[in-house]
């Protein structure tokens, strides 16, 4: 199993652009949900999705939008990109045992904004 | 609404000594309670884990217990090799707010241990 795997590594962009982060996970979970992380502040959580076709909002969902087509991917995308966003960001997976569910997460994409 | 409190760091140990990190909590219902841990240049991996009051979990060395009286899951580790540098993140998930146990993370403490 390759687990949870994001692309790209790194990402440069000038403020205005649009990209999209890729995430994928080979674990069949349910849940997937996107983090930033910034210096002090922990991980917060951006979008997250119960399942394909289902999204909803996390704690700091402005300027991202994400879909659940599949099982298995949950790309995030950038719209109109500001320096606010420059961060670390995290996709991770789990099942939805009730309870104690560990969240299993990809290597990161450090993305800067210009 | 739920929250984690966690000591800041950065913690500069030397190896060999005795690690603590204190964790306090806020939740509406009886959460489930989470040690992650972030080597440099990776994603977060979980440590360990309590889904209980009294519960301890436990993983290489490192120990956490639930205590629902003091609101805390503090963690521990009785000697610290240069290999534990990182950064720790406290957890909780709490069903009673969401069903689908969103974790909701303190701000990661950085630990450095020195040879």
């Amino acid at each position: 199993n390759a687990g949870v795997t994001q692309t790209p590594k790194f990402q440069v962009l000038k403020t205005g652009q649009s990209m999209t982060l890729q995430c994928a996970q080979d674990m069949n979970h349910e849940y997937m949900s996107w983090y930033r992380q910034d210096p002090g502040m922990g991980l917060r959580l951006i979008h997250y999705s119960v399942g394909a076709g289902i999204t909803d909002q996390g704690e700091v969902p402005n300027g991202y939008n994400v879909s659940r087509s599949t099982t298995e991917d949950f790309p995030l995308r950038l719209l109109s990109a500001a320096p606010s966003q420059t961060s670390v960001y995290f996709c991770a997976s789990s099942y939805n045992d009730r309870g104690g569910n560990e969240q299993f997460f990809g290597p990161g994409t450090r993305l800067t904004v210009l | 609404g739920d929250s984690v409190t966690q000591m800041e760091g950065p913690v500069t140990l030397s190896e060999e000594a005795f690690l603590t990190i204190n964790c306090t909590y806020t939740a509406t219902g009886y959460p489930s309670l989470f040690w992650y841990v972030q080597y440099p240049g990776e994603g977060l991996q979980l440590l360990l884990k309590a889904t209980k009051a009294d519960d301890k979990g436990s993983n290489k060395g490192f120990e956490a217990t639930y205590r629902k009286e003091t609101t805390s899951f503090h963690l521990e580790k009785g000697s610290v090799q240069v290999s534990d540098s990182a950064v720790y993140f406290c957890a909780l998930s709490d069903l009673a707010t969401d069903s689908w146990g969103k974790l909701q993370f303190g701000a990661g403490t950085q630990v450095v241990v020195t040879p």
